[in-house]
């Protein structure tokens, strides 16, 4: 059970490349989340996805679009990068069987510099 | 959204008990406690959460006042893996479909 994964773990982009953000989990659960990070401070949620087929928009997302390609796997795209956008980006999902069970597991963040 | 206060850092010795504070005097009927943590260079993991009753789980107790205005997270023995930044979050239930809104959070070190 490998959790959470993300890939990759780190990336350098010039300004104004793209790049997809991959973060996969093989835990069946229905719910997925985007955040960021920027140093000093907590997560910041960009998108999340309530059920396959289904994406929102969170706190900050402007200039990121995302895909939940299958229940699985839910990508995270920057069209045109901006050193703003400089940060660690985290992945997670959501388990929610009850009241008494409700946790999003984390994965380990992609370290994304924008120059 | 509802906000929480938490103080930017606090100090425990190995072994003691750590009580970490959390004020949350908007919360409205329907919103849950959380608390996460994270350890350095990963990403945050769950602790405890809940709603009115205080709650146990294996890593901490979750005391929640009787007003729903503050509540704290008490770690029984701090150990020096326990040297975090944590969390507390209020979650809306029903429709929120589980929207974390993290603040700073508390920096806990813990000496030996």
């Amino acid at each position: 059970n490998a959790g959470v994964t993300q890939t990759p773990k780190f990336q350098v982009l010039k300004t104004g490349q793209s790049m997809t953000l991959q973060c996969a989990q093989d835990m069946n659960h229905n719910s997925m989340y985007w955040y960021r990070q920027d140093p000093g401070m907590g997560l910041r949620l960009i998108y999340y996805s309530a059920s396959e087929g289904t994406t929102d928009k969170g706190e900050v997302p402007n200039g990121y679009n995302v895909s939940r390609l299958n229940k699985r796997e839910f990508s995270l795209r920057l069209e045109s990068a901006a050193p703003s956008q400089t940060s660690v980006y985290f992945c997670a999902s959501r388990l929610r069987l009850a009241e008494s069970t409700d946790t999003q597991y984390f994965g380990p963040g992609t370290r994304l510099t924008v120059l | 959204d509802a906000k929480t206060t938490q103080p930017n850092s606090m100090e425990s010795n190995e072994e003691e008990p750590v009580h970490l504070p959390c004020n949350h005097s908007t919360i409205s009927g329907t919103d849950y406690i959380h608390w996460y943590r994270q350890l350095p260079s990963q990403g945050p993991e769950y602790v405890i959460h809940g709603l009115t009753s205080n709650v146990n789980n294996r890593m901490a107790s979750l005391a929640i006042a009787e007003d729903r205005k503050s509540s704290t997270l008490i770690l029984h023995r701090a150990t020096l893996r326990d040297a975090a930044v944590y969390y507390c979050i209020l979650s809306a239930g029903g429709t929120s479909y589980g929207k974390l809104t993290f603040g700073q959070g508390t920096i806990l070190t813990v000496h030996p």
